[in-house]
């Protein structure tokens, strides 16, 4: 696959800790995207950057942080004031930020809260 | 409200069969919906979008504005056919806004 990855693919985290997850990209893509996943769910956006140095909150973003310092990168940053932050999350990538390109997904982190 | 509905969690049909995976949608202006499937141990991808009226492995999907549907449809099932499958609609802030995707299982 490549183009898009994501790591760790599995994260462990006890109650009370911030925990990063990686997001990288070589397409040279502008837009990036974080999504949820939950078990019967549809994805919900967390963050979304449509370009480099910008983001924007999507529906859910409340506990969680971003930052968008290189093209290539969109860590998300799952702190302690999420209140049930155990979940898939998707990172995502698209030419640009206007909703008609082809989003392309890494593999996913799943994040568990001890 | 702005809202993508995919009434079933799971469709089993037989190998050969018709299929038919429905998504209805909610939105106020013109719609611009897509299909994305996930085969099992492979990423999320794009199947297809409405505006490209393609048909993709044996897949087409019309839009219905008087229904208000975008549903997925292929004549004969296959076994690698089974799938997630999600509909999206891109919203008036131009992010996707997705179903709660139906899971696809094509019996041999």
């Amino acid at each position: 696959d490549g183009g898009i990855t994501q790591s760790p693919k599995y994260l462990f985290r006890k109650e009370g800790q911030n925990v990063t997850l990686s997001c990288e990209q070589n397409l040279n893509h502008d837009a990036m995207y974080w999504y949820r996943q939950d078990p019967g769910q549809g994805l919900r956006l967390i963050y979304y950057s449509q370009i480099v140095n910008d983001f924007q909150k999507g529906d859910i973003a409340e506990g969680y942080s971003v930052s968008r310092e290189k093209k290539e990168s969109f860590p998300l940053t799952v702190t302690s004031a999420q209140k049930n932050p155990t979940a898939f999350y998707l990172c995502a990538s698209s030419i640009s930020g206007q909703g008609s390109d082809t989003q392309y997904f890494g593999p996913g982190t799943r994040l568990t809260v001890l | 409200a702005q809202r993508v509905t995919q009434p079933e969690k799971l469709l089993s049909v037989f190998k050969g069969a018709p299929v038919e995976l429905k998504c209805n949608y909610s939105y106020s202006g013109s719609p611009e919906l897509f299909w994305y499937v996930q085969y099992s141990r492979q990423r999320l991808q794009l199947l297809l979008r409405h505006i490209s009226r393609e048909s993709i492995k044996g897949f087409t999907a019309d839009l219905n504005k008087g229904e208000t549907s975008f549903h997925l449809k292929k004549p004969f099932a296959q076994e690698e056919d089974s799938a997630m499958y999600y509909c999206a609609l891109r919203g008036s802030n131009y992010q996707l806004i997705w179903g709660a995707g139906t899971k696809l299982i094509i019996k041999p």
